[in-house]
């Protein structure tokens, strides 16, 4: 079956450290999404993609960083500046035109030590 | 900046009574607007759409209403049963010209008492 596959499902990192957070979809989707969600504030959006090679910052960007290299995958780095970090993390992707809906993964809970 | 609002509070209903959830946003006039549901530590799974020129769209003991006017979307479950339990989230697409964006509400935990 297609779909959307984050890992790992459990993160945690140390004071300083950058950590990379996987997405992979076969859905052959052309644009892929990163959301934070934290209690109380639905999903804010991180960065998206709409084609290879091409990615524009969401509402919450600073202190992330993103590659699409591959139509399938679309990796999100949170690095040491974002000082909060500690969420559960969502990627979506969707078919392009309109009326599609987004799919999501199940997520990375990423925690500070 | 566009701004979506669900039921701030968790809801609980008694199994078989019909549940209904609101959505209201500001600013933005949205291309459509979709319902999720999410259970915990797992991603959005999508339910609903419907778009700017439609009133009332239904799956099985899904409803959806839109009222551009009012600025709202209601979400209704006939019949609610425990499996309902879940929280429920909202997303508007605005035009589409003007990106691929979607904005959330911050959803509405929803609790079927058998």
């Amino acid at each position: 079956d297609g779909g959307i596959t984050q890992s790992p499902k459990y993160l945690f990192r140390k004071e300083g450290q950058n950590v990379t957070l996987s997405c992979e979809q076969n859905l052959n989707h052309d644009a892929m999404y990163w959301y934070r969600q934290d209690p109380g504030q639905g999903l804010r959006l991180i960065y998206y993609s709409q084609i290879v090679n091409d990615f524009q910052k969401g509402d919450i960007a600073e202190g992330y960083s993103v590659s699409r290299e591959k139509k399938e995958s679309f990796p999100l780095t949170v690095t040491s500046a974002q000082k909060n970090p500690t969420a559960f993390y969502l990627c979506a992707s969707i078919r392009q035109g309109a009326g599609q809906p987004q799919h999501f993964g199940d997520g990375t809970r990423l925690s500070i030590l | 900046s566009q701004k979506i609002e669900q039921n701030s509070e968790a809801l609980n209903i008694q199994e078989g009574k019909t549940a209904t959830l609101t959505c209201n946003y500001t600013n933005y006039s949205p291309a459509y607007l979709q319902w999720y549901r999410q259970d915990p530590g797992r991603g959005p799974v999508f339910l609903l759409l419907i778009r700017e020129n439609e009133k009332e769209k239904r799956k099985e003991r899904l409803k959806v209403t839109f009222d551009t006017t009012l600025k709202q979307s209601l979400f209704h479950i006939t019949a609610s049963q425990p499996a309902d339990s879940a929280t429920y989230l909202c997303a508007l697409r605005t035009n589409l010209y003007t990106g691929n964006q979607f904005y959330f509400g911050t959803g509405t935990s929803l609790t079927v008492i058998p």
